[in-house]
């Protein structure tokens, strides 16, 4: 269990451009969520996966956004023409099933300028 | 839908004090909860969990939180804190008919020496 890894942990970025982050879940587990976690606030839903379908989006992931898991094992997440609104810490967090905890990694914080 | 209340933002407490961080959850159905500790430029770490059976659940370093099903709470406590106790504290819930964990604002534990 090497835990969950994201990449990279900080992101600068100037208003309008596109990034990308990515999150390699706990190896045995099909669950993959992303989180979004501003300043003093506790983490927001943004997506779900069970193995590489997508089976959940918040209505905070606009259609800048999107997330990918292409064979069930690492994810992306892309935005878009970002936005200063966008600067927050985004989680990855995976598990082994329903109702099990998650495990989280470290964050990705965005700093869109 | 389901919603999780930690009324306290900031709690300050003396080393070797005890603490109670309170957690209040709604839902219409059978929920399962959690508390996570995140400490400064960390991820979201799980402290304890109340799956099903006993309603006083406990962790390793000290910690423990009780079920209340008929005041939907799940507060956590611990007898004595240490300096090293000092970090930001959720609650989420989740259930067993969603995918989501909704996680409350946090609070902030600060132990003074």
């Amino acid at each position: 269990d090497t835990g969950v890894s994201q990449d990279p942990r900080h992101k600068i970025t100037k208003r309008g451009q596109n990034v990308t982050f990515r999150c390699d879940p706990i190896s045995e587990h099909n669950r993959l969520y992303w989180y979004r976690q501003t300043l003093g606030q506790g983490p927001e839903f943004l997506t779900y996966f069970q193995n590489e379908a997508q089976l959940e989006k918040s209505r905070l992931l606009s259609d800048r956004f999107s997330a990918e898991r292409p064979k069930g094992s690492f994810s992306t997440l892309e935005i878009q023409r970002t936005e200063q609104g966008d600067s927050a810490m985004y989680l990855c967090a995976s598990s082994h099933g329903q109702n099990s905890p998650l495990h989280f990694g470290n964050g990705t914080r965005l700093t869109v300028t | 839908a389901q919603s999780v209340t930690q009324l306290d933002s900031q709690v300050p407490v003396f080393e070797e004090a005890p603490v109670e961080l309170r957690c209040n959850y709604s839902s219409s159905v059978s929920v399962y909860l959690f508390w996570y500790v995140q400490y400064p430029n960390q991820g979201l770490q799980l402290l304890l969990k109340y799956l099903s059976g006993s309603t006083l659940v406990e962790s390793i370093n000290g910690f423990e939180a009780e079920f209340n099903k008929s005041q939907t709470s799940f507060h956590l406590r611990k007898p004595s804190v240490h300096i090293s106790d000092t970090a930001e504290y959720f609650c989420a819930v989740n259930t067993n008919t969603g995918n989501q964990f909704y996680f409350g604002t946090g609070t902030s534990l600060t132990v003074i020496p």
